[in-house]
């Protein structure tokens, strides 16, 4: 098993650029997730998918698009880079085990840098 | 929205000293996680507590889920090298059959040799 692969690792932008950020998971999970990370703060909840064609929106969504047409697959978009999204993202999955317990398991990240 | 208040921000310690780390929140939540983030990777899981009171230990760490169900502290014993990076707690949040993670601001350790 891979886990939650994302790519790319790194990537440079100039402001007003699009790319997508692909994340895939070959566990079957049904949960998946997008967090940002910035220095020294915790992880940020941009957007999550309960399963394939559903998505809703975390704590931080603006600026940012995501698609679930999969249950493996779930790109996170950005249409019009600006330097505010200059992060770490990193994608997670997981599957609900018995009553509320929950475990995500992360990608090991793309680091971005709008200038 | 829900803040996870985490102490202390970071560590320096001699290799062999125990770590001990805490995390407060304003709110009730039934679940807590503690989660370690090596440098360049993403956050693993290490230890999940699902009952108020409960003490669970993994290896060398042990960490308990306050009573009170607002707070949770890890412990790592002898400390290593490799246990340097970065670790938060995090609290499970749910509703309308969505469940989502808040993760407090991290604890950065360093192990000195």
């Amino acid at each position: 098993n891979a886990g939650v692969t994302q790519t790319p690792k790194f990537r440079i932008l100039k402001i007003g650029q699009s790319m997508t950020l692909q994340c895939t998971q070959d566990m079957n999970h049904n949960y998946m997730y997008w967090y940002r990370q910035d220095p020294g703060m915790g992880l940020k909840l941009i957007y999550y998918s309960v399963g394939a064609g559903i998505t809703d929106k975390g704590e931080v969504p603006n600026g940012y698009n995501v698609s679930r047409s999969t249950t493996e697959d779930f790109p996170l978009r950005l249409e019009l880079a600006a330097p505010s999204q200059t992060s770490v993202y990193f994608c997670a999955s997981s599957l609900l085990r018995g009553q509320g317990h929950h475990i995500q398991y992360f990608g090991a990240g793309t680091r971005l840098s709008v200038l | 929205g829900q803040q996870l208040n985490q102490s202390p921000q970071s560590m320096f310690i001699q290799e062999g000293e125990d770590v001990s780390m805490n995390c407060t929140s304003s709110s009730i939540f039934n679940t807590w996680l503690w989660y370690k983030q090596d440098p360049g990777e993403g956050p693993v899981l290490l230890i999940a507590l699902y009952k108020a009171g409960e003490l669970t230990s993994n290896g060398r760490l042990t960490a308990q889920f306050g009573i009170t169900r607002k707070d949770s502290f890890l412990n790592i014993s002898a400390s290593i090298p490799s246990d340097v990076g970065i670790y938060f707690c995090a609290v499970l949040r749910s509703g309308a059959g969505s469940y989502q993670l808040t993760f407090g601001k991290g604890t950065k350790l360093s192990v000195i040799p």
